[in-house]
């Protein structure tokens, strides 16, 4: 079994600020992990994956997660946030053949 | 490349009424997946198909909930009677099977009110 924890629901931050969108899993097997935005009236897109090799993976619009395996973690950080980037972000963990996603955080960035 | 087509984009329908969804995956995408995703929540799987066959539907409600994929291409999901609980959005995905990880693409949606 695996299963996906965003324990925040809604991050307020300011614009230009950093923020992180905070993921814990668990499973039973190795995983792959992905986070996933999602804006207003529209399907879920991928924003970054890891799959193996390196521990941190960046997005091009400037999004990094980082897989932590000791913490089973994979928090999702951006330096410094735009308006654009005001969305939902789901956290999601694929064992064999199945994917679980996170209850969803919404990122609402105030001008 | 075309992306992920769904429609209706939304359907309002009172309860006990039927309502179908469409979706029509990505060319020469094998596997197929449709979600619930209620308000609030995660999309939460419905049912997997690989070309034409069933893969997983553990979570699909069969009393009412029903799906099929003629074909391996195209897919209908329907809600036969519809409750009041039935309402959220509806995501069809498909990937193209690579061994372990399948990277999905999803389409809009449809918005389901059941009222």
């Amino acid at each position: 079994a695996q299963s996906v924890t965003q324990l925040d629901s809604q991050v307020p931050v300011f614009e230009e600020a950093p923020v992180e969108l905070r993921c814990n899993y668990s499973s039973s097997v190795s995983v792959y992990l992905f986070w996933y935005v999602q804006y207003p009236n529209q399907g879920l897109q991928l924003l970054l994956k890891y799959l193996s090799g390196s521990t941190l993976v960046e997005s091009i619009n400037g999004f990094e997660a980082e897989f932590n395996k000791s913490q089973t973690s994979f928090h999702l950080r951006k330096p410094s946030v735009h308006i654009s980037d005001t969305a939902e972000y789901f956290c999601a963990v694929s064992g064999y053949q199945k994917v679980t996603f996170g209850t969803g955080t919404k990122l609402q960035v105030i001008p | 490349e075309a992306g992920v087509a769904q429609s209706p984009r939304y359907k309002i329908i009172e309860k006990r009424q039927s309502v179908a969804f469409w979706c029509n995956p990505i060319s020469g995408h094998a596997t197929l997946y449709w979600y619930q995703q209620i308000l609030g929540q995660g999309p939460k799987l419905l049912i997997q198909f690989q070309n034409n066959g069933v893969v997983d539907d553990s979570q699909l409600p069969k009393d009412r909930f029903s799906a099929e994929r003629l074909k391996g291409v195209d897919s209908t999901l329907k809600i036969q009677p519809a409750k009041l609980e039935d309402s959220a959005v509806y995501l069809c995905a498909s990937s193209h099977p690579s061994g372990r990880y399948n990277e999905q693409f999803f389409g809009p949606g449809t918005r389901l009110t059941v009222l």
